[in-house]
């Protein structure tokens, strides 16, 4: 059975701290990895990870994929309030509408 | 406890015809999101659906695609006259309050397997 796993389930931290989500996965036919921010409304999409090694980047965000190792990890650097959320990480399989496995996901709080 | 039920799996249209997807949420959930996922582009809300009310449909293409989350039976996502852009993996969730309210915990929706729409 396909296995995605998030560390910590939660997390609080001040402004303008670092933080490090981790994710490992054990995928079936593993084709990416997404990391998705959940707020109020419904997920949204941050990353796709396909290749290993390769940092991906969106302002304060960054994600890299290790595929040896099976794990991921999202980085925010500068920590503001509005990062506070539910982060989720998923793994894709590929093919079929049963490829999609999400963790439980990473509950960060930031503090004033 | 049974988690989110979605059928069929798999659904194969021809361009023109209709497709019907169904969410069963888990049991005590009465509210649903339907999202669909592109190759490419991640997972994109499309509708949250309260029982026989309509919450948020911002994510919804104005035409064609229909929701609804009747008081007794599983949610119905349709879309009439299908296209072939409309191929996707489209994925239902539940959840046991409403997100308005932001998480309050690391499972607060709960993912069905998805159907796999192709349209020929």
């Amino acid at each position: 059975e396909d296995k995605v796993v998030q560390s910590p389930l939660s997390l609080v931290v001040h402004e303008g701290d670092t933080v490090t989500l981790n994710c490992s996965y054990e995928v079936t036919n593993f084709r990416s990895l997404l990391w998705y921010k959940q707020e109020k409304k419904a997920p949204t999409f941050l990353f796709m990870l396909t290749s290993s090694g390769i940092e991906k980047k969106s302002g304060r965000l960054s994600s890299i994929l290790d595929k040896k190792e099976l794990f991921s990890i999202l980085n925010i650097t500068a920590t503001q309030t509005g990062d506070s959320a539910v982060y989720l990480c998923a793994g894709f399989s590929g093919g079929g509408a049963d490829g999609l496995t999400f963790g439980k996901g990473t509950h960060l709080i930031i503090q004033p | 406890n049974a988690g989110v039920m979605q059928n069929p799996r798999h659904l194969v249209r021809r361009r023109g015809q209709e497709a019907r997807l169904r969410c069963s949420p888990m049991k005590g959930h009465s509210h649903v999101y339907w999202y669909r996922q592109l190759p490419e582009e991640g997972l994109k809300f499309m509708v949250y659906l309260q029982k026989e009310n309509i919450i948020d449909e911002s994510g919804m293409p104005k035409e064609r695609f229909s929701a609804e989350f009747p008081k007794e039976g599983p949610s119905i996502l349709r879309i009439q006259q299908v296209v072939r852009g409309d191929s996707a993996a489209y994925f239902c969730a539940s959840s046991p309050r409403s997100l308005a309210g932001g998480p309050s915990g690391t499972d607060t929706q709960y993912f069905g397997p998805g159907t796999r729409l192709t349209v020929l």
